[in-house]
């Protein structure tokens, strides 16, 4: 049981490039989250789905972009990168009927030059 | 606005030496409280949820407890493989679309052999 997995672990851009990272899931999950983590903040939610072919912002969805065709899997896309989207970013996943026990990837490291 | 702010920052222990992680937190309406386990370079692994004040909850040396404003993970004889980043988070009641949870910056534990 692979669980949450993340693609890529870490990547390198340049401004103004553009990329998508990879979430999938084998655990049925109905929800699933992207988060990015920052040294001394806590984990920010950036889009989240609620199902297959359901997207929504969070606190910070400037900048991102979000894609759900399949229920497995769920995309991250960064149309233009900025400097300030260097992060890790953090895929979840949870059943509906247990909202709180989050199941994470090991995240993606992005640097933007 | 919800928040969530764990003290201290950092924590160095000799191994055997019980200790105790705060967390304290605002919310307009609890619907659940949350402890992580974050390993460097891994995503965060869930230990805990607790719903009401005068909940307790155990596991090996770890014990979680929560009251009104705040929650404490003790942590009992710890060992150097008890060495992580302890997340807390707090779900607030539904607020149209999903269950928001917020996250704190986390306490870094150091178990010294």
């Amino acid at each position: 049981n692979a669980g949450v997995t993340q693609t890529p672990k870490f990547r390198v851009l340049k401004t103004g490039q553009s990329m998508t990272l990879l979430c999938a899931q084998d655990m049925n999950h109905e929800y699933m989250y992207w988060y990015r983590q920052d040294p001394g903040m806590g984990l920010r939610l950036i889009h989240y789905s609620v199902g297959e072919g359901t997207t929504a912002k969070g606190e910070v969805p400037d900048g991102y972009n979000v894609s759900r065709l399949k229920k497995q899997n769920f995309l991250l896309g960064l149309e233009s990168a900025a400097p300030s989207q260097t992060s890790v970013y953090f895929c979840a996943s949870h059943f509906r009927s247990n909202t709180g026990e989050l199941f994470f990837g090991e995240g993606s490291r992005l640097t933007v030059l | 606005e919800d928040q969530v702010t764990q003290s201290p920052e950092a924590l160095r222990l000799q191994e055997g030496e019980s200790s105790s992680l705060n967390c304290s937190y605002t919310v307009s309406g609890l619907r659940g409280l949350f402890w992580y386990r974050q390993d460097p370079g891994k995503g965060p692994e869930f230990l805990f949820t607790l719903y009401s004040a005068g909940e307790e909850k155990e596991k090996e040396r770890l014990k979680a407890t929560l009251t009104k404003k705040e929650s404490f993970l003790h942590i009992t004889a710890p060992k150097p493989e008890d060495s992580a980043t302890y997340l807390c988070a707090v779900q607030a009641e539904n607020s149209g679309g999903y269950q928001k949870v917020t996250f704190g910056t986390g306490t870094k534990l150091q178990v010294i052999p």
